[in-house]
């Protein structure tokens, strides 16, 4: 089963700033097929980012991901307040499907 | 526009099985993955296997013998069971929608797109 790692786990930042977010796999993930959620408090997943790169429909052009391999990233360009959030990332390339354990991003 | 809504108990008595449904409105369960994904409380998300709509299913190792996914494209609905039921498996269950397509030498996913809103079951006698 592949592993992903995510850091850190808790980012403190303030609206407006940028946001980086890791993802780390323990192997080659499949076709980079790396997908990225947000979740808010008693919310079920947001689609954002889906083959590492590809926005899902109607996300924002702040949220972007890239990588491939095992080393994977989300940005946020510019923190809206909307976005404090906890994000997972996701591959589904090969069976079982896995989650890293979250990112909290949260107010400074 | 697509939505998924999860149904079933709340609670659940300990070695008894866990019974889920998940209702797909507003487009067709044909020719998609549908997926059960778990969170324990404070926690984060668990993929417990999904199946086709032709009834292919694929389950997560670690609940194999305890899970039976299926679908019903009549209904367009898909069902989870999970037996001999723990407190380790309370939890809230969301349903999500893969499109996949598979081909000879691969396929093309594009992740889940749909999710429902969560239900929540706890496991308590």
């Amino acid at each position: 089963e592949i592993v992903l790692t995510q850091s850190p786990g808790t980012l403190s930042l303030s609206p407006g700033e940028r946001a980086t977010l890791s993802c780390g796999a323990s192997q080659s993930i499949t076709s980079n097929y790396l997908a990225w959620y947000q979740q808010k408090p008693g919310q079920s997943p947001r689609l954002l980012i889906y083959g590492a790169s590809n926005r899902a429909t109607a996300i924002p052009d702040r949220f972007s991901g890239r990588g491939s391999g095992t080393d994977f990233t989300l940005t946020i360009s510019r923190l809206e307040p909307e976005d404090f959030a906890v994000y997972y990332c996701q591959q589904y390339g090969d069976s079982p499907y896995t989650f890293g354990q979250g990112t909290k991003l949260d107010f400074k | 526009q697509v939505h998924l809504q999860e149904s079933g108990p709340g609670l659940v008595k300990p070695s008894e099985t866990l019974s889920l449904t998940c209702t797909v409105s507003g487009g067709s369960i044909g020719t998609f993955y549908w997926s059960w994904i778990r969170q324990p409380p404070g926690k984060g998300l668990e993929w417990i296997g999904y199946v086709y709509y032709t009834g292919t299913t694929n389950y997560t190792s670690s609940l194999k013998g305890r899970v039976s996914i299926s679908v019903d494209t009549t209904k367009n609905q898909f069902s989870l069971q999970l037996s001999s039921v723990t407190a380790a498996d309370t939890a809230v269950y969301y349903c999500a929608r893969e499109p996949k397509t598979r081909y000879l030498y691969g396929s093309v996913s594009y992740a889940f797109d749909f999710w429902g809103q969560g239900t929540m079951v706890t496991v308590s006698s």
